[in-house]
């Protein structure tokens, strides 16, 4: 499984975009890039994956670049709501395991 | 409402004795597995299945029993809970056996073991 690296913290006022990195310089070929948060303590909620071309959803875009070693994720008008920490997990399609790191702490301010 | 189920949300226990925390899931999902998270560790997987009657272990399976005796549930089982099993505790699903799915996680379980 890739390693990933993330910033362990990052500040965004409310209103603007929060572009939260997350380098994975040894994804392999099969691998996603699945994006997760947790708010508090509460359970992990998906946000959005992608192999190798840029996804938007809803919540979030995705912004993986052309070598695949690093991505971004896009939260366009962040809101007081979104403080939570990010994990950037790379995934297999035959993979088990979900392996969470330590993620970045995206506080949102007023 | 598609959700992933736990409980107890809290439970305090003392050393030795027995507990069960159940997991259920009505998403029809192939997959299900446990994680423990603790202060500076972050996530960890204790075990997972791939289907019913399938399991197997994670990173940190000592101390934990599972089963999946159907599709729904797979509950974790303490049979002598110690204090170092003090944790936040997830239950996940997903449609895909390790296939691009999304994981549903559950509310958590937090767990104090006397």
């Amino acid at each position: 499984d890739a390693k990933t690296t993330q910033p362990t913290s990052m500040d965004c006022a409310e209103g603007r975009a929060a572009n939260l990195p997350c380098n994975h310089s040894t994804i392999s070929g099969n691998e996603y890039v699945y994006w997760y948060r947790q708010i508090h303590s509460q359970g992990p909620q998906y946000i959005i994956h992608g192999l190798k071309n840029n996804e938007t959803n809803e919540m979030a875009s995705l912004i993986i670049t052309e070598d695949r070693k690093s991505s971004t994720l896009i939260l366009p008008h962040a809101t007081l709501r979104d403080t939570a920490v990010y994990y950037c997990i790379p995934r297999s399609t035959g993979g088990f395991k979900t392996i969470f790191g330590a993620g970045t702490r995206l506080f949102v301010k007023a | 409402e598609a959700q992933v189920t736990q409980n107890p949300r809290y439970l305090i226990t003392v050393t030795g004795k027995k507990l069960t925390v159940t997991c259920s899931q009505n998403m029809n999902h192939e997959y299900m597995s446990w994680y423990r998270q603790d202060p500076g560790l972050g996530l960890r997987q204790i075990y997972y299945s791939m289907n019913v009657e399938v399991t197997d272990k994670g990173d940190v399976p000592e101390g934990y029993k599972v089963s999946r005796k159907e599709k729904r549930n797979f509950p974790l089982i303490l049979e002598s809970p110690s204090p170092n099993q003090t944790s936040l505790y997830f239950c996940a699903s997903s449609s895909a056996t390790g296939g691009v799915a999304e994981a549903f996680f559950g509310q958590g379980t937090r767990l104090t073991v006397v």
